[in-house]
């Protein structure tokens, strides 16, 4: 059974550009979830989705960020403009619903932005 | 106050110790707790969870939670080299299917 995909797993750009980020879940969870790591403020949850629909964006530290879930084999995190302050390694996890249901992490996208 | 408080360590031990990982929390409303164990440069992976108070043991982990002081506890018996990755705590409030981490033990087990 293959995992959450992620791609790229590592982006280098410059501030003011565009970063899109990609995750593919596992097939058949209803739960999407995008995570930011960074050393500071450890792992933080920015945005989950049900069912290809946004439940909780709370943790979208501002609108340069947006999240699309357009079906269920597929998200996207974008910043624009990204800042040096955004960068970070962004997890997706995706787990099945119903309460206490693991969630499972991909490999994350290390993003660098100079 | 973050709602998971966990010391970042680093947790430095020799091969075959018994390890204990702490975490406390703030809200009451949790009631699953999951330890996720994260090797460098890559996603953290689910090792235990447990629902509301008491033990649960798998192999050489035994995951510890006491809702009474908010405090949750994973041992790893005869520590082992492999063992050495970051260990994060969660906390879920029920239903919600929304983790809450701790900021992650960082545990360097040396032979």
């Amino acid at each position: 059974d293959a995992g959450v995909i992620q791609s790229p797993r590592h982006e280098v750009t410059e501030m003011g550009q565009e970063v899109t980020l990609r995750c593919k879940p596992i097939s058949g969870h209803d739960y999407l979830f995008w995570y930011r790591q960074t050393m500071m403020r450890g792992l933080e949850l920015l945005i989950y989705f049900n069912n290809n629909v946004p439940i909780d964006d709370s943790g979208m530290p501002e609108d340069r960020f947006s999240a699309k879930m357009p079906n269920a084999s597929f998200s996207t995190l974008k910043i624009q403009p990204s800042e040096p302050r955004d960068s970070a390694v962004y997890f997706c996890a995706s787990s099945r619903g119903g309460v206490g249901q693991p969630q499972h992490f991909g490999d994350g996208t290390r993003l660098s932005i100079l | 106050q973050k709602e998971v408080e966990q010391d970042p360590g680093p947790l430095s031990v020799p091969e075959g110790a018994i390890v204990s990982l702490n975490c406390t929390y703030s809200n009451s409303a949790f009631q699953y707790f999951m330890w996720y164990r994260q090797y460098s440069r890559k996603g953290p992976e689910l090792l235990m969870y447990t629902y509301s108070s008491g033990n649960k043991e798998d192999g050489r982990f035994t995951a510890q939670v006491d809702k009474s002081s908010k405090y949750i506890s994973l041992f790893i018996r005869d520590s082992q080299p492999s063992d050495s990755a970051t260990y994060l705590c969660a906390g879920e409030e029920g239903g919600y299917n929304k983790l809450i981490f701790g900021a992650g033990t960082r545990l360097a087990v040396h032979p």
